[in-house]
């Protein structure tokens, strides 16, 4: 099930530039959605979320903006540094299950360059 | 800042064995999951667990998957024997409040089944 999709594996930006990290769903029911961020040989770590109500949320150079009817999700850093070279997941919880299993997309590669 | 803790950090096994995979969440948190990623695959839901019982499981948690609280702090994941397919990151998590806030993973267990 692909649920939250991811479809670019892989982007690669200069530092200082714009980073856009994009993120599909299809399913309506969800109302809240979670960017983490993935370094090698680390566990996921929560980097930002909003909440259906909002269509952007920002926080530092962190934003994500939402567009409901489009179904698609974007977060976007500015400016980027090269520390910000990781894996981002974007994933949402499954309001349906009891305790909110969470939904991922496959990732993608953020790569800063100097 | 506290944090999610999994032992071991890689573990490597032959098919057919047993293998206990830990974890001690974060202290006053109540929900506990766990989740996997086979190399270059999504992160997967596995279980989730609240008041020492399961909530709600996946596909991929059969009969050979179980899940336990022995004591206070730590939360393991037992597969009694194990498959090649077994091989994967397995990510242990936790909540405060079940599907209302952003989970907390720890850093991973590498399960290498041979």
């Amino acid at each position: 099930d692909q649920q939250v999709k991811q479809n670019s594996p892989s982007l690669s930006v200069q530092e200082g530039r714009i980073s856009i990290l994009n993120c599909d769903y299809t399913n309506s029911m969800f109302d809240y959605f979670l960017w983490y961020k993935k370094y090698p040989a680390e566990g996921p770590t929560f980097l930002i979320s909003i909440s259906s109500i909002k269509d952007k949320n920002e926080d530092g150079r962190f934003t994500v903006f939402l567009n409901k009817s489009a179904k698609h999700l974007s977060l976007h850093i500015v400016p980027s540094q090269p520390g910000d070279s990781a894996v981002y997941f974007c994933a949402a919880p499954d309001r349906g299950s009891t305790l909110g299993r969470l939904y991922f997309g496959r990732g993608t590669q953020l790569t800063v360059w100097p | 800042e506290p944090e999610v803790t999994q032992t071991p950090s890689h573990q490597v096994t032959q098919m057919g064995q047993e293998v206990i995979l830990r974890c001690v969440p974060i202290s006053n948190h109540l929900y506990f999951y766990w989740y996997r990623q086979i190399l270059g695959q999504k992160v997967e839901f596995l279980v989730s667990f609240y008041n020492n019982e399961i909530s709600e499981k996946s596909e991929i948690f059969d009969d050979q998957f179980s899940v336990e609280r022995p004591d206070g702090s730590n939360f393991t994941l037992k597969i009694r024997s194990t498959k090649l397919e077994d091989s994967a990151m397995y990510f242990c998590a936790s909540i405060l409040e079940g599907g209302l806030g952003e989970a907390f993973f720890g850093q991973g267990t590498r399960l290498t089944v041979v």
